[in-house]
């Protein structure tokens, strides 16, 4: 089947450890989000990238990292520098430039405690 | 600064009788816009879009949302409502920034509850 897939779907982190979240796409898109979800606040884009090797930071990027050293994969590191990371994460799609009328597809998250 | 408001933090309809979720929207040129629902603990689903032409968009699950362009309106609508239509939803608008980077914004979520 063809889509998102985030693992884990829990995660639970200490203070001061960095943990890293998985996303993978079989949909050939070029372009991968990752989004922050807290309660009444809707949707906070993190990073985003439209292409291998590259990503740009995007609204709250302080204490996250990324890579995109594949077109299918886009891995969110939240770093112990993150001082509010219990959230619920997710990653999304999308075909890329020139495909702004096209909708993104979603991961069905990752939930992250920290304990 | 372009932005998307949904007005409602919930709103609460009987089964059966018509629901509206409201969302604005505020963005340079002409926007992309998109609804999305998400159940609890899942991903956002999407449910329809507007690109261009006729102002009545008709998407999954009978939801339908109506394009005004003078009011910067995109409101989510269905004739009838049921329980399972009970979620949170998003509306999105896609706006072009520097670099040719497209980016989705997000309203902040209203919440939908149907009652029996």
């Amino acid at each position: 089947d063809g889509g998102i897939t985030q693992s884990p779907k829990y995660l639970f982190r200490k203070e001061g450890q960095n943990v890293t979240l998985s996303c993978e796409q079989n949909l050939n898109h070029d372009a991968m989000y990752w989004y922050r979800q807290d309660p009444g606040q809707g949707l906070r884009l993190i990073y985003y990238s439209q292409i291998v090797n590259d990503f740009q930071k995007g609204d709250i990027a302080e204490g996250y990292s990324v890579s995109r050293e594949k077109k299918e994969s886009f891995p969110l590191t939240v770093t112990s520098a993150q001082k509010n990371p219990t959230a619920f994460y997710l990653c999304a799609s999308s075909p890329g430039t020139g495909t702004w009328s096209t909708e993104a597809f979603f991961g069905q998250g990752t939930r992250l405690t920290v304990v | 600064a372009q932005s998307v408001a949904q007005p409602e933090d919930q709103v609460n309809v009987a089964e059966g009788n018509p629901l509206t979720v409201k969302c604005t929207y505020s963005v340079s040129g002409n926007p992309y816009l998109f609804w999305y629902v998400q159940y609890p603990n899942r991903g956002l689903q999407f449910l329809l879009k507007y690109i261009t032409g006729d102002n009545l968009v008709k998407g999954s699950y009978g939801f339908e949302a109506e394009f005004n362009k003078s009011q910067t309106s995109f409101h989510l609508k269905k004739p009838s409502a049921l329980v399972s239509d009970s979620a949170l939803y998003f509306c999105a608008v896609r706006a072009p920034f520097s670099g040719g980077y497209n980016k989705l914004i997000f309203g902040a979520g209203t919440r939908l509850a149907v009652h029996p």
